[in-house]
């Protein structure tokens, strides 16, 4: 079974509009962590955000925000007026008990057009 | 730049060769895990190295495997190579020093197999 679902494998947005990608994982564990990472073109994937089971506290850093709900086993990512630079291909990773161990789901690509 | 660098880039290999592709981890960083990228999906964890043992598993089969050196670097090789192995394979290093830390991931080696 899939432990991360990305059901949105691609959104084209005009540059300025806000931009949901949705991330729902399955896991057993009590203690776990859920990450958000960005692949441009070049393929090196960028660390944006990680957050463990325990902290249900959203997040906001700049245009980015995050909406983690464990009654939903879902971990959003909103991008805020998008710009044409956060075009890319967009991860959402789970870890268990295996130290750094991702489970990362299918990506979501994101194409912001001026 | 995350500081963690892969070698080659890029790869063309002929379907039974065998391949050797490195790593070498950000500085002060002593785990180092490997993942296979197929082309439209998300990374799969193929296996990781901590202090030079190997410390987990995916579901990879034997003609994958690793090392990792003093140093912290780390070589994935692949024997008897398929058609199917063509992927982006992307290292990532972190520090084993509080529990699931972000990790740093390399721009990849593209393996084409032909």
């Amino acid at each position: 079974a899939q432990k991360v679902t990305q059901a949105q494998t691609e959104i084209s947005v005009v540059e300025k509009e806000d931009v949901t990608l949705d991330c729902v994982y399955e896991t057993r564990d009590t203690t776990y962590y859920l990450f958000w990472y960005k692949q441009p073109p070049s393929g090196e994937l960028v660390f944006l955000i990680r957050r463990n089971s325990f902290d249900e506290q959203n997040e906001i850093s700049g245009r980015y925000s995050w909406n983690f709900q464990k009654s939903t086993s879902s971990f959003n990512f909103t991008i805020t007026a998008s710009q044409v630079v956060d075009s890319a291909v967009y991860f959402c990773a789970l870890s268990e008990g295996d130290f750094n161990k991702f489970y990362f789901g299918s990506g979501t690509k994101l194409n912001v057009k001026p | 730049e995350t500081g963690v660098t892969q070698s080659p880039t890029h790869l063309i290999k002929t379907r039974g060769q065998q391949v050797t592709l490195r790593c070498s981890s950000q500085s002060g960083h002593n785990t180092v895990s490997w993942y296979q990228q197929a082309l439209g999906q998300g990374p799969q964890f193929i296996f990781q190295y901590y202090r030079e043992e190997e410390n987990g598993r995916g579901n990879f089969p034997p003609r994958f495997s690793g090392l990792q050196f003093p140093n912290y670097s780390s070589e994935l090789n692949v024997n008897a190579l398929e058609l199917d192995d063509s992927a982006l394979y992307l290292c990532a290093s972190s520090s084993r020093v509080t529990v699931n830390t972000e990790a740093f991931f390399g721009q990849g080696t593209r393996l084409t197999v032909v």
